[in-house]
């Protein structure tokens, strides 16, 4: 069975820091990847996707491949309030394009 | 307007009941999904449909039934409720024939509470 694994967190970072997230996952011929972000009784919203290894940037977003080490994250530079939520991991692998995802891992960002 | 709508947003209900939730979607999508969120449990798989003949189980299909109506919609049937299946329900669409085809387009979700 195909996983994806998350730190539930929570995840408690000082406004203006980088918050690190991380994922791994164990079917080594995953082929896309993709970042959520769902805030509180809300639902989910893509924020990032990756493909090939090496990093991603979109304004505060970074996301970050290593396929050897199956594992991604996703950097949040100069954090706000405005970011606390869930963050879910989402993997799709094989030719059906179904995304697997992690149970996701909240982040708080404090004043 | 919404591109994903679901109805109802919140629904009540007791043990035993026969309870339907519905998606409608504007986005030209061939590709639509249930899922369930519990608390702890992320996302998982109900039923995913390709197209209108074209029906799929998910990961926990078991107490589930799904009817494709049209392209644009896509039904999620509890045949006999029980408080188990008191959740977050997602529905989501996604599009193959595009760039981003594997990105996941949620509804804003119904919260049903199972007595």
């Amino acid at each position: 069975q195909k996983e994806v694994e998350q730190n539930s967190g929570p995840l408690s970072v000082p406004e203006g820091a980088i918050a690190s997230l991380n994922c791994t996952y164990s079917d080594r011929g995953s082929q896309s990847f993709f970042w959520y972000r769902q805030y509180s009784g809300k639902s989910p919203e893509l924020i990032m996707s990756i493909y090939s290894n090496g990093d991603k940037e979109d304004g505060r977003f970074t996301a970050q491949l290593n396929k050897a080490s199956q594992y991604v994250s996703l950097l949040i530079r100069d954090s706000q309030p405005s970011d606390s939520a869930t963050y879910l991991c989402a993997v799709t692998s094989g030719g059906s394009y179904i995304p697997t995802f992690g149970r996701g891992t909240s982040l708080i960002v404090h004043p | 307007d919404a591109d994903v709508t679901q109805t109802p947003r919140n629904r009540i209900t007791k043990t035993g009941k026969r309870i339907m939730l519905e998606c409608s979607q504007t986005k030209g999508h061939d590709r639509m999904y249930w899922y369930r969120q519990d608390p702890g449990l992320g996302l998982r798989l109900i039923y995913y449909s390709f197209d209108v003949k074209d029906i799929n189980k998910g990961e926990i299909s078991d107490g589930y039934s799904v009817s494709r109506q049209a392209q644009a919609k896509f039904s999620l049937s509890l045949e006999s409720a029980i408080p188990n299946q008191t959740a977050l329900y997602f529905c989501a669409t996604s599009d193959l024939g595009t760039s981003s085809m594997e990105t996941q387009y949620f509804g804003p979700g119904t919260r049903l509470l199972v007595l």
